[in-house]
């Protein structure tokens, strides 16, 4: 069985800009995930996804956005970059919402 | 607020050697408890799991040691290998939703 993909997996943006991020889960996995990755603070959780709803979301700025398929692919998207969005995007998928959670590659997105 | 604390930060052990990873949360609410593993340039690996009816769980040379009373857990890797050098992270998990908390990660080197 395929793994979580993520595409791109590297990015290269500029201040101001924005970019869309793209996951596709595992084959019949219901519930996506996002977070960011940074080597300040860590892996932070974004939101989360459920039957094309948004079920929860962390403490980030409206600029962060995201959105669920009815074919449980995600995408998340950054509005007006900042230098300090530079980071790896990890998007994780569960079967269900309270099951464990495999994560992909990530996209590495540095922004100049 | 940091929920999950984790440590040592990093951690060098002799192969054939026990590592050992610590990890105290604050809420009383969180109910799964995973280790992810994580090399450069890749997503985290799902490692072992545990909810806090069980005292410890083994899988292979990884085992979890659950202390509900003190809100602490731990990661044993047995008969560390070289490639056990990895960044280990713990995280956990409240209610239905599939947001996970993690800790700052332990980079593990594991020396021949």
């Amino acid at each position: 069985k395929a793994g979580v993909t993520q595409t791109p997996r590297y990015l290269i943006k500029t201040r101001g800009q924005q970019v869309t991020l793209s996951c596709s889960p595992i084959s019949g996995h219901r519930s996506v995930s996002w977070y960011q990755q940074t080597p300040g603070q860590g892996l932070q959780f974004l939101f989360e996804y459920f039957s094309e709803t948004q079920r929860n979301k962390g403490n980030f700025p409206g600029r962060f956005s995201g959105r669920q398929f009815s074919n449980s692919r995600s995408e998340m998207n950054v509005s007006t970059l900042e230098l300090g969005d530079s980071a790896l995007y990890l998007c994780a998928s569960s079967l269900e919402m309270e099951t464990p959670q495999f994560f992909g590659p990530g996209t590495r997105l540095t922004v100049l | 607020q940091q929920q999950v604390k984790q440590s040592p930060q990093s951690l060098i052990v002799q192969k054939g050697g026990i590592s050992i990873i610590n990890c105290a949360y604050e809420n009383t609410a969180f109910d799964y408890f995973p280790w992810y593993q994580q090399f450069p340039g890749k997503g985290p690996a799902l490692l072992i799991a545990i909810r806090p009816d069980v005292s410890e769980k083994k899988e292979g040379r990884f085992t979890i040691s659950f202390n509900k009373s003190a809100k602490q857990f731990s990661l044993h890797i047995m008969d560390s290998q070289p490639g056990d050098s990895a960044t280990y992270f713990c995280a956990a998990r409240s209610g239905t939703a599939s947001k996970l908390t993690f800790g700052t990660g332990t980079r593990l080197q594991v020396t021949l």
